[in-house]
């Protein structure tokens, strides 16, 4: 059973507008994360979260936004939605872990977006 | 920085052969590495990890990987392929401060009846 949810799954919309894809966990974990992946290609980490009001971009550059208010949710926001921005956005979370690095990352489905 | 090359992008094997998905990784200091696999319209999930423990590490649906630090390398292996396990396999590193995962570029399995 899925302990990270996203919505929607599939999403297509046309150039220019807003859009939010929503992401909640109901493990208690701290850390959160999008990434984004496109066909044969790697995942690349788009925003990362510590906790609640932490966030950080990744390592892909990205016109998208992202709030932590609650330690649950975690949604990303395009502000004008562009074809460049067709691809497929994975939410994932981990425990914060002492040591760090060790702890699995667990996925949300994906929501597979395409912007017209 | 930490990298990962997963040498094959696809990797095509008869039900009931040998799989061998491979996976290199550079890091400068110790790894965790994982594995994770993607089945179609969903997300990642965790087959095994290694955080060294055991340099063999077991995983679920019969999946194994060794670290071997002298050939910076952690292959899959299963013994005997199934149709069930036709999907995407990630192998990723995670390394160092700031606790973030590189992922390599995948490698789909095909497996043939």
């Amino acid at each position: 059973e899925a302990d990270i949810y996203q919505t929607p799954r599939y999403l297509v919309i046309g150039t220019g507008k807003k859009i939010t894809l929503e992401c909640s966990q109901t493990m208690g974990h701290d850390k959160m994360y999008w990434y984004q992946q496109d066909p044969g290609m790697e995942l690349h980490l788009i925003h990362y979260s510590y906790g609640v009001n932490s966030t950080e971009k990744g390592d892909l550059s990205s016109e998208s936004t992202v709030s932590r208010i609650r330690t649950e949710h975690f949604p990303l926001t395009l502000e004008s939605a562009r074809p460049s921005h067709t691809s497929q956005y994975l939410c994932a979370s981990s425990e914060y872990g002492g040591t760090g690095g060790n702890s699995p990352l667990h996925f949300g489905n994906g929501t597979r977006l395409t912007v017209t | 920085a930490q990298s990962v090359t997963q040498l094959g992008s696809h990797v095509s094997v008869s039900e009931g052969a040998l799989v061998l998905l491979r996976c290199n990784y550079s890091s400068s200091v110790p790894p965790y590495l994982f594995w994770y696999v993607q089945y179609p319209n969903q997300g990642l999930q965790l087959l095994l990890k290694y955080t060294s423990a055991a340099t063999l590490v077991k995983g679920i649906n019969g999946f194994e990987a060794e670290f071997k630090k002298s050939e910076t390398s952690f292959h899959l292996t299963k013994p005997s392929a199934h149709m069930s396990d036709a999907a995407e396999y990630f192998c990723a590193v995670s390394a160092g401060g700031g606790f973030k995962t590189i992922f390599g570029a995948g490698t789909r399995l095909f497996v043939k009846a």
